[in-house]
């Protein structure tokens, strides 16, 4: 069946640092991929998407390359900041949606 | 305006208890669903109505049983309430059901925090 699987966290980072977080997935067919994001307290919410081999999603400074040679779609930031822990999930979409386990972002000033 | 909410946002009940969840999206959106986020933020899906009609049911138990009065609400019904079942709730909708390669983005409401005591 279709899965995703992100790396584990916590992840803590200074501020500015540069942040990856590597997502793959397994699907029979062509999915859309996602990153949302969970604030303390919130629900989801849509970073960016991608919805087919080779798109590029970006939002706030995030980006992520659809790579379907190697099934991925790795979230970047070139400088994080403060405001951006948080809990990051990657999600694909064909037929029902399936989240990844989530990974947490801490930022220390 | 909300997008998605969600009543009560807290819920603690004791075990063996009945309790409902009430979700309303104000989207225009044709798709709801329940997702369950235990306490390691694993997110799984339960339920997803589109237009009034169920189109996934996950493996969840019977006790547990939504219903859609009309394509803007879908609430959510618990009997018997179990230790287990203590989680966070999250009400979420999208435009379209999730057949093929949709593109749809999908809409959370701020979730319910249920705990079973």
């Amino acid at each position: 069946g279709n899965s995703v699987t992100q790396m584990e966290g916590p992840v803590t980072l200074s501020e500015e640092a540069f942040l990856t977080i590597n997502c793959t997935y397994t699907a029979t067919g062509y999915p859309s991929l996602f990153w949302y994001v969970q604030y303390p307290g919130e629900g989801l919410q849509l970073l960016l998407k991608a919805t087919k081999a080779d798109d590029k999603g970006s939002n706030k400074g995030f980006e992520a390359t659809y790579r379907k040679e190697t099934t991925s779609f790795h979230l970047e930031k070139g400088s994080v900041q403060v405001s951006d822990s948080a809990v990051y999930f990657c999600a694909l979409s064909y037929d029902k949606v399936i989240f990844g386990p989530g990974t947490s972002l801490s930022v220390i000033p | 305006d909300t997008a998605v909410s969600q009543t009560p946002k807290y819920l603690v009940t004791q075990m063996g208890n009945d309790k409902s969840i009430k979700c309303e999206q104000n989207l225009g959106h044709d798709t709801m669903y329940w997702y369950k986020q235990d306490s390691k933020k694993f997110l799984k899906i339960m339920f997803s109505y589109n237009n009034k009609e169920l189109i996934i049911n996950e493996t969840v138990p019977n006790r547990f049983s939504p219903k859609s009065p009309d394509k803007a609400h879908l609430n959510l019904h618990i009997n018997s309430l179990e230790l287990g079942d203590s989680a966070v709730y999250f009400c979420a909708s999208s435009q379209g059901p999730t057949s093929g390669t949709s593109t749809d983005t999908q809409y959370f409401g701020p979730g319910t925090r249920l705990t079973v005591l």
